[in-house]
């Protein structure tokens, strides 16, 4: 069965540091892979998703993430890391091809300190 | 907005009630799944339908069941709730299978 194993629940980082967040799967194969943001009080809202090819992809609000097949890893990146990113991030990965469902992490809160 | 819309967004009633969750996808979306996230479970999938058909069930008590109608719209019906049902419902929409899901902002649901 697939899980998603996100090892940090909290982190706390300062306005304009850079930011990794960590994200470990079980699968068979390679899967789809994706990371999802969680304002309070709002819905979850994609950031970034990779199905195949290039193992760096760009998402949405300056976020990164790298696909590493023999860490089975798909850690979210920023540079630098503003106020407004505070929130909870989701892992989430899916088997490719065909109709199926998305299995998420438990989630990283993110904090960021002035 | 993210174009799916999910009614009401906060519901409270007592235990052994029955409620209705109501999510409208996005507009041309014919994929619809429900999601349960609580603190302790984390977001666990509940049910996918695809243009009116069940596809996929995931950890979905008896007690609850949930609907496609032709509209597209789905509703999610949990009955003799309990304490522990309290969480925040997400419905989320796709074009073609899950790729990309679009979440609702939920239906915080309070059972007392």
């Amino acid at each position: 069965a697939q899980s998603v194993t996100q090892p940090d629940i909290h982190i706390t980082v300062s306005e304009g540091a850079s930011l990794e967040l960590r994200c470990n799967y079980s699968y068979g194969a390679t899967p789809y892979l994706f990371w999802y943001v969680q304002s309070p009080g709002q819905g979850l809202q994609l950031l970034l998703k990779y199905f195949s090819g290039d193992t760096l992809v760009q998402g949405i609000k300056g976020f990164e993430a790298e696909f590493k097949r023999s860490q089975s890893s798909f850690n979210l990146r920023k540079p630098s890391v503003h106020w407004s990113d505070a929130a909870e991030y989701f892992c989430a990965v899916g088997p490719p091809g065909g109709y199926s469902t998305l299995t998420f992490g438990k989630g990283t809160m993110l904090l960021v300190s002035p | 907005d993210s174009g799916v819309t999910q009614t009401p967004k906060h519901l409270i009633t007592a235990t052994g009630q029955r409620v209705t969750l109501r999510c409208s996808p996005r507009s041309g979306d014919l994929s619809v799944y429900w999601y349960q996230q609580s603190l302790d479970q984390g977001l666990q999938f509940l049910i996918h339908y695809y243009n009116g058909e069940e596809r996929a069930k995931g950890n979905i008590l008896e007690r609850f069941s949930a609907q496609q109608f032709p509209d597209l719209h789905s509703e999610l019906n949990l009955s003799s709730l309990e304490l522990g049902d309290s969480a925040l419902y997400f419905c989320a929409s796709s074009a073609d299978g899950y790729y990309g899901y679009t979440f609702g902002s939920g239906t915080r649901l309070t059972v007392v």
